[in-house]
């Protein structure tokens, strides 16, 4: 089946610094990356979606000059997390799908963000 | 009210008893998401269906349009199929998806 990939798979960073998620498709073409996120106990709420080559279009409540999102090639976004606080720690999931919107989404393993 | 609601929310059964998990929801969809996710995380996708019935393995997944409603079954279940199985549906832009509460299942042996 097709994989997605995440990097990296957990980080840990000072308050005030950017952190970058990367998610790759590796066996296919994304045209289409969507971004997650999951507070513990919590579910999976939709932050952005993002198309190759196009601005990623952000759900409401998520601050779109935070959280940059970058989707150059049909292989690759990238998420940054500028100037992380405490309050962004969470667990980070992308999936991928191709060029058919029946196409399944192909998860990611996802990225664990601590900010101290 | 949720868009997207799953029963039960935990659920521990012993080795070998069939499984069932539902999912119910609001709005009208173009397909439903049967999603596995492991305690590090990690999110398997196990089904994506929009009509009928689907089979994979001691998976059985099906879903009512008319009735807005999907069940996830497992047959046979085994430890290793302990996880949270999570309900998601097309909402967002681009079908972005809208996830249930998941259902934390418990299998012991």
């Amino acid at each position: 089946g097709a994989v997605v990939s995440q990097h990296p798979s957990w980080v840990i960073c000072k308050s005030g610094t950017s952190v970058k998620i990367e998610c790759r498709s590796l066996d296919f073409q994304a045209t289409t990356m969507f971004w997650y996120r999951q507070f513990p106990k919590q579910s999976l709420m939709l932050m952005a979606t993002s198309n190759e080559g196009s601005k990623a279009t952000y759900e409401q409540g998520v601050e779109k000059d935070k959280f940059l999102i970058n989707h150059a090639s049909l292989t690759l976004s990238t998420l940054t997390v500028t100037s992380a606080h405490p309050e962004d720690s969470s667990f980070y999931i992308c999936s991928a799908r191709g060029q058919g919107l029946q196409d399944t989404q192909y998860f990611g393993p996802g990225t664990r963000l601590t900010v101290l | 009210k949720n868009e997207v609601e799953q029963s039960p929310q935990n659920l521990t059964a012993q080795e070998g008893e069939f499984i069932t998990i539902n999912c119910s929801y609001s709005v009208g969809i173009s397909a439903l998401h049967w999603l596995q996710q492991h305690p590090g995380g990690g999110i398997v996708s196990l089904f994506m269906l929009s009509s009928g019935k689907k089979k994979h393995g001691r998976l059985i997944a099906t879903i009512n349009i008319q009735e807005k409603h999907s069940s996830l079954h497992i047959t046979a279940s085994h430890p290793r199929d302990s996880a949270v199985y999570i309900c998601a549906v097309p909402l967002g832009g681009a079908d972005g998806l809208t996830f249930g509460k998941g259902t934390h299942l418990i299998i012991q042996p």
